[in-house]
């Protein structure tokens, strides 16, 4: 049931551009995506809705495929403040459970 | 303000002993759930409801136990806690197709 991410490690300079992938073998109702940073609660970023709808904030985009039961997180001029790990939660059409992914470590460098 | 709570943040204590880890969300929430993660690593599903009196185990296997009496309370139980309970406990709660909030976590150590 647990999503898989890729890549598990990014290290890119300010102002690059970075995607993360996250797949599931279910079908499913909902993706999340969040980012957390050391010593921190996880915090909302994007959700993908079956059926194309998306609710999120900051310049940060994704892309559900429901077809493929795969996302992607776009995060595009990447600045300082993007360091930390990034998540994705899927929520299968089946369960109502959101199970997480292993996380992607993001570093941003000046 | 609606939220979500956890007490207590911080615990210390003995092999053998007994504690209850609190959480409660003021959003009327239908769906609560328990995360442990261990420091940089990923976020492990313990415990989660569909609402009060509806428990169900995550894919970790864990030696805790939930209950659900209120829809607002969460709380999780260890009746003997040892060495391998250290880690941080996440509680969240949502509503199906949106957001999931959490709380600020317990950090648990069991000396």
């Amino acid at each position: 049931q647990q999503p898989v991410q890729s890549p598990q490690a990014v290290i890119l300079r300010e102002g690059e551009d970075a995607v993360i992938n996250c797949s599931s073998s279910k079908a499913l109702y909902s993706v999340h995506w969040y980012r957390q940073k050391h010593g921190e609660a996880p915090v909302f970023l994007m959700i993908l809705l079956k059926g194309g709808e998306q609710k999120g904030h900051e310049k940060i985009s994704a892309s559900f495929n429901e077809k493929k039961q795969q996302s992607s997180l776009y995060l595009t001029a990447s600045q300082l403040s993007y360091s930390g790990t990034y998540f994705c939660g899927t929520e299968s059409s089946s369960g109502y459970a959101l199970n997480f992914g292993k996380g992607t470590s993001l570093l941003v460098t000046p | 303000e609606a939220d979500i709570y956890q007490t207590p943040r911080y615990l210390v204590i003995g092999t053998g002993k007994k504690i209850t880890l609190e959480c409660s969300q003021t959003m009327g929430h239908d769906k609560m759930y328990w995360y442990q993660q261990d420091p940089g690593m990923e976020l492990h599903l313990i415990h989660y409801s569909y609402g009060v009196n509806s428990t169900e185990k995550g894919d970790l296997s864990s030696e805790s136990t939930v209950s659900r009496i209120r829809t607002e309370h969460f709380p999780l139980t260890l009746e003997s806690a040892r060495p391998s309970h250290t880690s941080q406990y996440l509680c969240a709660s949502s509503v199906r197709g949106h957001e999931q909030f959490f709380g600020p976590g317990t950090r648990l150590t069991v000396l």
